[in-house]
């Protein structure tokens, strides 16, 4: 059973790089698309983009200009940054993996951190 | 980008009775709908994917339908564990969008 751990800060001042990385244990990430989501009161779910694990990305348009994301296959982690943070990035950020986005779902998440933009 | 209405935004009911939740895409998604359920302090869990298809693990009384772009997420005798909320997502195009979510409140 393939778990998640989402690891990172839980206070980024404004304007910073908000970076968070996501430990995958009980299974590899070869073969998987590596997903970040973030959750907040004012704007539900929103799906952040992902990363596969041959390293190709697909984010999400509306901040496309502001993210960076990368996978450490020996580590079987990976990674999402996140620059000029504002109050707006304040969330509860989910990693989750899936085999197949349109088969299977995010079929597998992390418990979340909560991240909190504010100086 | 693909919006996502939910409907209704929450719903008060009593073990045993039949809930229904729906979820209507702006444009044809195909069968590429996921639902989740999602508990406080917790994470979504998939319980169904390709609109229809029940995740290993998830009771029977979880069930999903679709017709032309409305989609429909039916618990046909909820349960005590049942009550968290519910949130649809298309899988059809980029970026994946969800909807704005179903409370399932106890009565």
């Amino acid at each position: 059973q393939m778990n998640l751990q989402e690891s990172g800060p839980g206070l980024v001042r404004p304007s910073e790089t908000l970076s968070l990385t996501c430990t995958v244990s009980g299974g590899s990430i070869d073969v998987h698309y590596c997903n970040w989501i973030r959750q907040s009161p004012g704007r539900g779910l929103e799906w952040i983009g992902y990363i596969y694990y041959d390293g190709s990305t697909k984010f999400n348009p509306s901040l496309k200009t502001r993210i960076t994301m990368s996978v450490d296959r020996s580590e079987n982690q990976f990674s999402l940054k996140v620059n000029s943070v504002a109050a707006a990035d304040t969330a509860v950020y989910y990693c989750a993996t899936s085999k197949g986005l349109q088969f299977y779902g995010l079929d597998v998440w992390g418990h979340g951190t909560s991240v909190t933009v504010s100086s | 980008d693909i919006q996502m209405t939910q409907s209704p935004s929450s719903v008060s009911a009593s073990v045993g009775d039949r809930v229904t939740i729906t979820c209507r895409a702006s444009q044809g998604i195909g069968i590429w709908l996921a639902w989740y359920q999602q508990k406080p302090g917790e994470a979504p869990r998939v319980l169904i994917q390709r609109a229809t298809n029940l995740q290993s693990g998830v009771p029977s009384r979880f069930s999903g339908s679709v017709s032309g772009t409305d989609f429909t997420l039916t618990i046909s005798s909820l349960q005590p564990e049942d009550f968290a909320s519910y949130y649809c997502q298309q899988a059809n195009s980029f970026p994946l969008t969800f909807g704005g979510g179903t409370k399932v409140e106890i009565k």
